[in-house]
């Protein structure tokens, strides 16, 4: 199995409510990565788990949380989101985080806050 | 700061015409270089990736590109455009011991006429 999955495709959620995001991945990667993308941009890298551990946040705010249950699993938990969080939200996964591994993308959660 | 550089927004070409998407990256330090495709609304795809073996790396979908140190370049290209070849590609560099980041070009639409 060489492919990341990600559940929901499309999520819409207005301000107040709490969702969440799934990413799983059965290639024995043993680092996980959350990205957010908006239209006509790249994508931007929000949080790096190793290890199931957390290992990078890049400044993201609190109203997303990330949780790697076990090596095959990522979440990201939304709560009190704003419409400008309205982006494609990728999931990722590498063999290893601190080398040259390329990464494999899973095909993204369409978020729409209003 | 390290960055990559794609030099065209946007590409046209005619199908069965040669593609080159253009890129370049700046460090003193020796990276690793990939090339991703995105089709709308779909997740990354790998096309290939540069890990300091052959200079000239082959890919999938026909698609190849040269390693470039003395032009600090990876250029894309594929010698037959097809219809299905239209999408937004990445160049992407990542370096040993960064954490996972991928520091992504701003990407190059390209698109592919009848």
């Amino acid at each position: 199995d060489t492919e990341v999955t990600q559940t929901p495709k499309h999520l819409v959620m207005g301000m107040t409510n709490k969702k969440s995001l799934k990413c799983e991945q059965h290639m024995g990667h043993r680092a996980m990565y959350w990205y957010k993308q908006k239209a006509k941009k790249p994508p931007e890298l929000m949080f790096v788990y190793s290890y199931e551990k957390l290992s990078i946040n890049e400044s993201v705010p609190s109203r997303f949380s990330p949780e790697c249950p076990n090596s095959s699993l990522l979440n990201l938990h939304l709560h009190a989101l704003q419409p400008e969080d309205s982006a494609l939200y990728l999931c990722a996964s590498s063999l290893e985080a601190f080398s040259y591994n390329e990464q494999f993308f899973g095909p993204g959660t369409r978020l729409t806050v209003l | 700061a390290q960055s990559v550089t794609q030099l065209d927004s946007h590409v046209s070409v005619s199908e069965g015409t040669p593609v080159l998407l253009r890129c370049n990256y700046s460090s003193s330090y020796s990276p690793s270089l990939f090339w991703y495709v995105q089709h709308p609304n779909k997740g990354l795809q790998l096309l290939l990736k540069y890990t300091s073996a052959a200079t000239l790396v082959k890919g999938i979908n026909g698609f190849e590109a040269e390693f470039k140190k003395s032009e600090t370049s990876f250029h894309l290209t594929k010698p037959s455009a097809h219809m299905s070849d239209a999408a937004e590609y990445f160049c992407v560099v990542t370096y040993y011991n960064q954490g996972g980041k991928l520091i992504f070009g701003q990407g190059t639409e390209l698109s592919v006429k009848p």
